[in-house]
């Protein structure tokens, strides 16, 4: 069965970087297109970032374009978010979620989650 | 960038009842739509993908519709375990991949 599971969360101060991970198993890791997905505390989903299955293609949202970085290594069944220059609403649970068959972008198996908190 | 919004916000409706939550994009998104349920404290579950397709195990009282601007989910019968929050979810276009704000469904 497919398994996603995010570690690396926890309290940082504003400014400072986090490096997320989602270990991956039950499925062909090297031939899914990968996302990370967020959640502030009591609001909405947000999409963070997307790589495709051979890391040749990322995309980012907006918010976090330019200081937010997604990664893969498929030798480890592993995925990353870095994240440098955090900022307060960057507070967030972050999940890393499966692409969808086909190279669709939706999100087809999630993991639990891991909570950021940024705050001085 | 492509914008979703969902009506009602939130819905109150008692075992049994037909609910329908509708989902809006800004431009059209063909059929490139899906549909996610969580529970609080949990992470969001796939119920549709492209509109109307029903993800693998998803009881056959969901049901998704639209094309082009609107989009609807259909519980036909609702029961106990579908007391959640319900979001659309576009993939049409590589610069976002934008969610709708959520609708969720309480007990009347």
């Amino acid at each position: 069965q497919v398994q996603l599971v995010e570690s690396g969360g926890g309290v940082v101060q504003p400014g400072g970087s986090l490096r997320l991970s989602c270990a991956a198993s039950g499925f062909t890791f090297s031939s899914y297109g990968m996302h990370w997905v967020r959640q502030a505390p009591g609001k909405g989903l947000e999409w963070v970032a997307f790589i495709r299955y051979d890391g040749s293609n990322k995309y980012y949202a907006d918010s976090v374009k330019g200081r937010f970085t997604i990664s893969r290594d498929n030798s480890k069944n592993t995925l990353y978010l870095q994240m440098n220059s955090l900022r307060a609403e960057d507070t967030a649970v972050y999940y890393c979620a499966k692409g969808g068959a086909a190279g669709m972008y939706y999100f087809d198996y999630w993991g639990q989650g891991t909570l950021v908190t940024v705050s001085s | 960038d492509i914008q979703m919004t969902q009506s009602p916000s939130t819905l109150s409706a008692s075992v049994g009842d037909r609910v329908t939550i509708t989902c809006r994009a800004s431009q059209s998104i063909s059929s490139w739509l899906a549909w996610y349920q969580q529970k609080p404290g949990k992470a969001p579950k796939l119920l549709i993908y492209k509109a109307s397709s029903l993800e693998s195990g998803v009881p056959s009282r969901f049901s998704g519709s639209g094309s082009g601007t609107e989009f609807t989910l259909t519980i036909s019968s609702l029961q106990p375990d579908d007391f959640a929050t319900y979001y659309c979810q576009q993939y049409n276009s590589y610069e976002g991949f934008t969610f709708g704000p959520g609708t969720k469904v309480d007990i009347k």
